[in-house]
């Protein structure tokens, strides 16, 4: 079983809105990603966690903090966002974050900011 | 460092013929290829993967890969286009000194013609 769970499936926030994303996978896989994707783009890394802690941060803007409480669970906790971050955020996960190692993507949720 | 390169933003196909989608990549050190499936509104799905075992990679749905180290390609083809292979195609790199870092093409947009 190589699947990624992700929910919500769609979610419309206001700029004042907090929300949370969540992710999912019973892999047994110790690392885990969110990427944003933009409309006709490749997805762009935002972070990686390796063994529950954060290693990658690719300059990602502070309205958006994830969190991962266990090696099962990637939350995505979004404030004050502004509709320029509406896009699609995928996770992702593999067994371990080096290179070489094969990313399993969950289906995605699509993000409007109104 | 690694960096691909999709030739095609868009290839256009009959159904039941061939498909070619080409990709070249540049890397520092062994690379990890992958192609990637994203059919609208989905999350990305793995084709398959090459990491130095065989030169031709098989995956899902019929398609494969031939890694060309010369060439420094990495171009996937299916015999015979099915019309539900109308998606976008990513061609991915990574390699030892990634992280856990996938380095994207641009995608070619797959369109299939009854």
């Amino acid at each position: 079983d190589t699947e990624v769970t992700q929910t919500p499936k769609h979610l419309v926030m206001g700029m004042t809105n907090k929300k949370s994303l969540k992710c999912e996978q019973h892999m047994g896989h110790r690392a885990m990603y969110w990427y944003k994707q933009k409309a006709k783009k490749p997805p762009e890394l935002m972070f990686v966690y390796s063994y529950e802690k954060l290693s990658i941060n690719e300059s990602v803007p502070s309205r958006f903090s994830p969190e991962c409480p266990n090696s099962s669970l990637l939350n995505l906790h979004l404030h004050a966002l502004q509709p320029e971050d509406s896009a699609l955020y995928l996770c992702a996960s593999s067994q371990a974050s080096g290179g070489g190692e094969t990313q399993y993507f969950g289906p995605g949720t699509r993000l409007l900011v109104l | 460092a690694q960096s691909v390169t999709q030739l095609d933003s868009h290839v256009s196909v009959s159904e039941g013929t061939p498909v070619l989608l080409r990709c070249n990549y540049s890397s520092s050190y062994s690379p990890s290829l992958f192609w990637y499936v994203q059919h609208p509104n989905k999350g990305l799905q793995l084709l398959l993967k090459y990491t130095s075992a065989a030169t031709l990679v098989k995956g899902i749905n019929g398609f494969e890969a031939e890694f060309k180290k010369s060439e420094t390609s990495f171009h996937l083809t299916k015999p015979s286009a099915h019309m539900s292979d109308a998606a976008e195609y990513f061609c991915v790199v990574t390699g030892t000194d990634s992280w856990g870092k996938l380095q994207f093409g641009a995608g070619t947009q797959v369109v299939v013609t009854p």
